[in-house]
Order: structure tokens, then sequence, then C-alpha cells
């Protein structure tokens, strides 16, 4: 199986702080990355797909990279409604993985 | 646009079979763009993909469940269905049915809120 190492697993910021947060993969995986949002007690939220590609509807401050096999999710200038867990996903080859996730916190 | 909502037993014993059934609203599951799929979550933790299905019947799903994974279609009643046998507390988790958008790079686009399965004597 392809394994997803995100880091941090944690990190406190402050609203308006430019985030960062990183999804390493076990092997070559192309573009095949998808970020997600879950808040507690609600369904995961896709964000961004293709490692760069947001989802139609999703504000801009949220972006993807892709350098080899580390994907990074970039929140600039995060708001209160940004505080949530956030997961790394592969769809290159069975199964499906997802990284551990990582919470963001308010500072 | 697409909503999905899971119903079904949320306790089941030991060794028994997990029934869910995922209602599919917005949208046909006869969609040529998605499968659909289930994934889990056991509480506290992270997220496990369980399997997809397409309309046409071809299947895919996680090994490291052992082939005790059955996933069904109902086109007469645009629902699709999760079955997971001889369950153990380790199958504890909140079961998520989801739209699998099949592009060139596939991604989960839609989930149900999701229903809390406990498996306990």
């Amino acid at each position: 199986d392809i394994q997803l190492t995100q880091s941090p697993s944690s990190l406190s910021a402050s609203v308006g702080d430019r985030v960062s947060i990183t999804c390493r993969a076990s092997q070559y995986i192309s573009t095949y990355l998808s970020w997600y949002q879950q808040k507690p007690g609600k369904a995961p939220n896709l964000l961004i797909y293709g490692a760069s590609s947001l989802r139609s509807g999703v504000p801009s401050r949220f972006s993807g990279d892709r350098s080899g096999t580390d994907f990074t999710l970039t929140i600039s200038g995060l708001q209160p409604e940004d505080f949530a867990t956030y997961y790394c996903q592969q769809s290159f080859a069975n199964p499906r993985t997802f990284g551990q996730g990582t919470k963001v916190e308010i500072k | 646009q697409l909503q999905l909502q899971e119903s079904g037993p949320g306790l089941v014993k030991p060794s028994e079979t997990l029934s869910l059934t995922c209602s599919v609203s917005g949208g046909s599951i006869t969609s040529r763009s998605h499968y659909w799929g289930w994934i889990r979550q056991p509480p506290g933790k992270g997220l496990e993909w369980i399997g997809s299905m397409y309309y046409s019947g071809s299947t895919y799903d996680n090994p490291s469940l052992k082939s005790r994974v059955t996933i069904s279609l109902d086109t007469s009643k645009n629902q699709f269905s999760l079955r997971l046998s001889s369950v153990t507390a380790a199958d504890t988790a909140v079961y998520h049915c989801v739209t699998d958008f099949w592009s060139g790079n596939p991604y989960f686009d839609y989930w149900g809120q999701g229903i809390l399965v406990t498996v306990s004597s």
C-alpha cells in the first residue's frame, strides 16, 4: 500500500496566518492527490484534487502544490472557519489511502 | 448537487454482518462519471477507504478487509449498499457513503454525513 505521511500532526496558528501542511507519499503518485477538510462531527469536504486544482466554491486562499512525492496544502490568510483537521488522499493505486491528518488549532 | 444519506442499524453483534444503505438524491447511480463508495472512520482516528462500485457492476475494494466486503447497487431505488461480514470491535466506526468521481484523476467529491456503527454484544 502507498503510505502518506502528513506533517505536522497538529499546529497552532492565528487568524490571518499563512499555514502549510505537507503530505509525503511513500512512492511516485504523479498528481493523484486530493486534500480534504473535516470539522468535528462532520463529513470531510473536498478542497483540492489533482494536487493543485481547487474545487469549485472553495475559497482561493486554499492552494495545493507538488514537488516530486511531496505535496503541500497552503492556507493563505487563515480564517476562523478554517480551524479543522486536514487529510491528504491518493488515488494513484489501489487501495486508496489517506494521510493520518493534521489538526489546525487556534493559537 | 448530489446528496447522500446513510441508513442502517447502529449496533451490530460480533461475528454478524453489518448492512448499510446509502440513498442518493440530486443524481442517478447510473451516472457514467461516478463510482459509488464507502469510507469509514473509527472514533478519534483517521479515514479508511472500504471500496467502490460502478453502475456496470465493476467493483474494487480494500484488500485489508480480506474479502469481507460486498457493495451493491439498486438502480430502481437509486441506492447502494454495503455489507461487511464477520465484524469485530475493530469495525466500530462512522461509515460514510461517498461519490467517487472517476475522472482522469479520481477523488471523493460528495459525502454522506456518516452513521456510527458500534460492534458490541
